[in-house]
């Protein structure tokens, strides 16, 4: 059971290049977000779909752009990456019941923006 | 401004002794809060959550209590093990998304 898979793992980006992180979710949840941790400040919401064909603002979306393709696999993408953006991204997911059910996190995603 | 506070960035317990981790909320409209647990590397996992309704939950080794009044809750780790030392992130359900706090990161020691 792979669970919430996110990818790449790792990736250094150059001040003003774009990206797009991947993540899919094999679990038939309906809610999706993504966050950022920096050190000292926690786990932030970037965006966040709470199902099929919508998203949503979190506290922290300057500078992201999302794509909720499909009920699986929820995308953001950075149209011109800057240091502020040096991250560890997590996607998540979440079942019916939103949030009164366990979120599960992914792997993360460590981006570098030089 | 951070809804969710987590005072302690640091804790150091030995091995076998209770461990407990303090969280403060803001926003009364809170009604539903969990503790992650998180490895280097990993995502962070569900550990335990307490619904506003009551004031205490247990599972195992793990203690979530609920203070309304004073905003505050607290996880008891009885008794602590070194494959407990990990970060902790308080959360509260915000409605739509999980507020969460810094993290406390918890040290056991043999």
């Amino acid at each position: 059971n792979a669970g919430v898979t996110q990818t790449p793992k790792f990736q250094v980006l150059k001040t003003g290049q774009s990206m797009t992180l991947q993540c899919a979710q094999d679990m038939n949840h309906n809610s999706m977000y993504w966050y950022r941790q920096d050190p000292g400040m926690g786990l932030r919401l970037i965006y966040y779909s709470a199902s099929e064909g919508t998203t949503d603002k979190g506290e922290v979306p300057n500078g992201y752009n999302v794509s909720r393709l499909n009920k699986r696999e929820f995308s953001l993408r950075l149209e011109s990456a800057a240091p502020s953006q040096t991250s560890v991204y997590f996607c998540a997911s979440s079942g019916t019941g939103g949030l009164r059910n366990t979120i599960y996190f992914g792997e993360g995603s460590w981006l570098t923006v030089v | 401004d951070q809804q969710v506070k987590q005072n302690s960035p640091s804790l150091s317990v030995q091995e076998g002794r209770i461990s407990i981790l303090n969280c403060d909320y803001t926003n009364s409209m809170f009604d539903y809060f969990l503790w992650y647990k998180k490895y280097p590397a990993e995502g962070p996992t569900f550990l335990i959550s307490i619904s506003s309704i009551k004031d205490k939950n247990e599972d195992g080794r793990f203690t979530v209590f609920l203070n309304k009044s004073a905003k505050h809750l607290s996880l008891h780790i009885v008794p602590s093990q070194p494959g407990d030392s990990a970060v902790y992130f308080c959360a509260a359900n915000s409605g739509y998304a999980l507020n969460f706090g810094k993290g406390t990161s918890l040290l056991v020691t043999p």
